[in-house]
């Protein structure tokens, strides 16, 4: 099945510094990279996702690059604020993309 | 509109015994599926239940059921359990078709004496 492996486990960075957070995945059949934040004691919520036919996407201070050859996918935060710290979860799913294999997550901390 | 609803919050059992959690998803959303949260192992998929069919399961032993009613709503279920069933269960549900945004819960939290 599907492994993905994600690092750091833990990230510490100042405000206003960019954070990376970078996953690996050993399928080649998946096809759906969602990234996962979950804030102390809530729920995981969707932040973005990228599909294998893109390269790249950005959503204001957030951005997911994908290198399928490579089979890895990375998270970018720029301009990080406190707001961010939380637990970052990457995911792959090579065929069902409500079926997703998570990595163990990255806490971020983003310090005033 | 409401979001998905998990019951109950938090259940505290005994090796050896069974429990159900409930799950109801967004009006509307035709998926469901559960995760196990733990410290350890991060978020791992248990199943997912599209219109009442089991479309897909991940690796955990035959104790863990689930099941999805005509109205969505969907339980799962763990038998002789075990200390290290303990766990937050979270269910999350979609559309099921077209985008794979999943809504999570609050998780049901599970801790196994």
């Amino acid at each position: 099945g599907e492994n993905v492996e994600q690092h750091p486990s833990t990230l510490s960075v100042q405000e206003g510094d960019s954070a990376v957070i970078k996953c690996t995945y050993s399928d080649s059949a998946s096809n759906y990279f969602p990234w996962y934040k979950q804030e102390l004691g809530k729920r995981p919520q969707l932040i973005i996702d990228i599909r294998s036919n893109v390269g790249e996407k950005k959503d204001q201070r957030i951005a997911v690059t994908l290198n399928k050859t490579a089979k890895h996918f990375s998270l970018h935060i720029t301009e990080t604020q406190p707001e961010d710290s939380a637990v970052y979860f990457c995911a792959a799913s090579p065929l069902n993309p409500y079926a997703l294999n998570f990595g163990k997550g990255t806490s971020l901390l983003v310090t005033p | 509109k409401a979001g998905v609803t998990q019951t109950p919050r938090y259940l505290i059992k005994t090796r050896g015994q069974q429990v159900t959690l409930s799950c109801s998803p967004i009006s509307g959303h035709r998926s469901v599926s559960w995760y196990q949260q733990t410290p350890g192992q991060g978020l791992q998929f248990l199943f997912e239940y599209f219109s009442e069919t089991q479309r897909n399961k991940g690796n955990f032993p035959g104790r863990f059921s689930g099941r999805q009613f005509s109205n969505s709503r969907s339980e799962m279920n763990v038998s002789t359990l075990e200390l290290g069933d303990s766990a937050l269960y979270l269910c999350a549900s979609s559309m099921g078709q077209g985008t794979g945004e999943l809504f999570f819960g609050e998780g049901s939290r599970l801790t196994v004496l």
